[in-house]
């Protein structure tokens, strides 16, 4: 079956530095693979996603690639600020459709210190 | 504003005493799905539904009953909660069909068994 295997963290930053949170899945076929944040108190919410190989999601300075090659889609942003503080999950859809859901990893715990 | 609702946002119970969370997305959005977050275990789905009375189980239904019977409503029911179902609740939709694999989440509900 589908999985999605993330760095758990915590992951502990300064401020300004540059972030890398690592996310590999093992699917069959060609899934979406989508990258949701989770701050303190809230529900998820989405950060951006890829569709298919090769496609760059970007969103609020993240980007993550979708490599096929490597099966990955890690999570990347050039200088980090204490806002960014919060539980990443890295997640994939089945290509055949969304009804059944997604498949999350585990989730990153992220904390940027001032 | 579009969104999906979720009540109660925090429950306190005993065990054995039947409850329902209720879930409501005003988005017309045809799939539906109930997660659970625990610590060290990442998103697990409950059930999912594709449409009005149709519904499947996901990863952990054991405990959990779900129905159907409004397009924009999809409640958890516990009818006999036990201490294991203790956690953090998500409900999400998505428009379904091809292409539409993010999902929308509610804000949760954070239950307690005792």
């Amino acid at each position: 079956g589908n999985s999605v295997t993330q760095m758990e963290g915590p992951v502990t930053l300064s401020e300004e530095a540059f972030l890398t949170i690592n996310c590999t899945y093992t699917a069959t076929g060609y899934p979406s693979l989508f990258w949701y944040v989770q701050y303190p108190g809230e529900g998820l919410q989405l950060l951006l996603k890829a569709t298919k190989a090769d496609d760059k999601g970007s969103n609020k300075g993240f980007e993550a690639t979708y490599r096929k090659e490597t099966t990955s889609f890690h999570l990347e942003k050039g200088s980090v600020q204490v806002s960014d503080s919060a539980v990443y999950f890295c997640a994939l859809s089945d290509p055949g459709g969304g009804a059944d859901g997604l498949t999350f990893g585990k989730g990153t715990h992220l904390i940027i210190q001032p | 504003e579009a969104q999906v609702t979720q009540n109660p946002r925090y429950l306190i119970t005993v065990t054995g005493k039947k409850l329902t969370v209720t879930c409501s997305q005003n988005m017309n959005h045809e799939y539906m799905s109930w997660y659970r977050q625990d610590p060290g275990l990442g998103l697990r789905q409950i059930y999912y539904s594709m449409n009005v009375e149709v519904t499947d189980k996901g990863d952990v239904p054991e405990g959990y009953k779900v129905s159907r019977k409004e397009k924009r409503n999809f409640p958890l029911i516990l009818e006999s909660p036990s201490p294991n179902q203790t956690s953090l609740y998500f409900c999400a939709s998505n428009p379904g069909g091809i292409g539409s694999y993010e999902q929308y989440f509610g804000p949760g509900t954070r239950l307690t068994v005792t």
